[in-house]
């Protein structure tokens, strides 16, 4: 079973925009982590935020985490043509290594 | 530093025959993970080796196993397969505790 649900399925923005997608998860976690997919490929990893952690940034990510409201949010900002690609959450609960994923959300960048 | 890598890149079997997927970590990762991707579905958790144990399993049928050997290289087996078997199957690699993961490419199988 999906720990993690994405919101929304799908996004669609223009060169230079910002994305924003969310992540809501069910039970107590470690850490949460986000993912990218390039057309059915393997999996690269963007970013992980512990549970003590509030907000964290790499490059042009920004990840905040409320554990209160489980969820968190993924934002991408000056987007660009090579950030298309299926964006997912995952979650490490804790006293668990594996991670439980998320359906994804499907960014595509305009040019 | 060579990533997950993972083969073969694509298998197509027929019904009923076994399928044999294997993955090599990266250098000094003990934790091997597999997971399942079916085509609109997000990934379902397979199986997690560690030090050559199965550590945890998914809830998938018993015909889906696999093992880890000494240089933590892994294999997944899929015995008696049915069409909706096919899918890409992803496997990453970590290192034990709070890291992130290292994803092949994955192998898709296609279940004729």
């Amino acid at each position: 079973s999906q720990q993690g649900e994405e919101d929304p399925q799908a996004l669609s923005i223009q060169e230079g925009e910002n994305a924003t997608m969310n992540c809501s998860y069910k039970t107590s976690i470690n850490n949460l982590q986000w993912y990218r997919q390039n057309s059915g490929r393997g999996l690269v990893h963007l970013i992980l935020i512990r549970s003590n952690e509030r907000e964290k940034h790499s490059g042009r990510l920004r990840v905040t985490l409320d554990t209160s409201k489980k969820s968190s949010s993924l934002l991408i900002t000056a987007s660009r043509a090579a950030d298309t690609a299926s964006y997912f959450c995952a979650t490490r609960g804790a006293g668990d290594y594996k991670l439980s994923f998320g359906a994804g959300t499907t960014v595509t960048v305009r040019a | 530093e060579a990533g997950v890598t993972q083969s073969p890149t694509h298998l197509i079997k027929t019904r009923g025959q076994q399928a044999t997927l294997r993955c090599s970590p990266i250098s000094g990762h003990t934790s091997v993970y597999w997971y399942q991707q079916a085509l609109g579905l997000g990934l379902q958790f397979l199986l997690w080796y560690d030090e050559g144990e199965e550590r945890n399993r998914g809830n998938f049928p018993p015909r889906f196993s696999g093992r880890q050997f000494p240089n933590y290289s892994s294999e997944l087996n899929v015995n008696a397969l049915e069409l909706e078997d096919s899918a890409l199957y992803l496997c990453a690699s970590s290192w034990t505790g709070e890291y992130g993961y290292t994803f092949g490419s994955g192998t898709r199988l296609t279940v004729v």
